[in-house]
């Protein structure tokens, strides 16, 4: 069964510094690996979806990388500002066909002004 | 903007009520997904549906069911709420296959007394 970790658990960092969210799975025949972002007790909110067939997919400030050879994704946030302060989750779909999605355990964020 | 729309963001509950909970997507998709996110156990799929009329179990569907009379609506029931159905519940519709993303609605937060 897939497994996603995602490391660091908390990460706190001053206004305007460069991050990096790591995210890993076990099993690296995947379709694609999606990140959102969850502000406390709202929704999960989709940021990227990178394909299998990609190495990068960027939207904004945010860049989000893809090693599929050594399970492997990152999420880089330029210019980190107070706004960005959520839980970043990383996900992969069940190869199986399962209709489900495997979560990473999360990276809580905040962004110290 | 597409959008997946969950009718209630608190709930309260008593014990033993029958509660319906309310998802609506407007982005003609064919899959639909109900989780569960409880703290240290991440989000559990309870049950989804792959069309009109479908459903499928997940990993967690006792005391569940569901229903999906028409493809933008997606139901979840709780027969008989007990305390421990008290957690955030998250709607969420994909198209096609695993390929495609997942958009996930803003939560419902249930509290059964």
């Amino acid at each position: 069964k897939q497994e996603v970790t995602q490391i660091p658990a908390a990460l706190s960092v001053p206004e305007g510094e460069n991050l990096v969210l790591n995210c890993s799975f076990t099993d690296s025949a995947i379709y694609n690996l999606q990140w959102f972002r969850q502000d406390p007790g709202k929704g999960l909110t989709s940021l990227l979806l990178i394909q299998s067939s990609q190495r990068e997919q960027t939207s904004g400030r945010l860049n989000a990388s893809l090693d599929k050879s050594s399970g492997r994704s990152t999420l880089y946030i330029a210019a980190s500002q107070p706004g960005d302060s959520a839980t970043y989750l990383c996900a992969v779909p069940d190869q199986t066909g399962a209709n489900n999605l495997f979560f990473g355990t999360g990276t809580r964020l905040t962004v110290i002004p | 903007d597409v959008k997946v729309t969950q009718s209630s963001r608190y709930l309260v509950k008593r014990t033993g009520e029958k509660v319906f909970l309310e998802c609506v997507q407007d982005m003609d998709h064919e899959n639909m997904f109900w989780y569960r996110q409880d703290p240290g156990l991440g989000l559990r799929l309870i049950y989804f549906s792959y069309d009109v009329k479908m459903k499928e179990k997940g990993d967690i569907p006792e005391g569940y069911s569901v229903s999906r009379e028409k493809k933008e609506r997606f139901s979840l029931i709780l027969e008989s709420a007990s305390t421990n159905q008290t957690s955030m519940y998250l709607c969420a519709s994909r198209t096609g296959t695993g390929l495609y993303g997942y958009t996930f609605g803003s939560g419902t937060r249930l509290t059964v007394v």
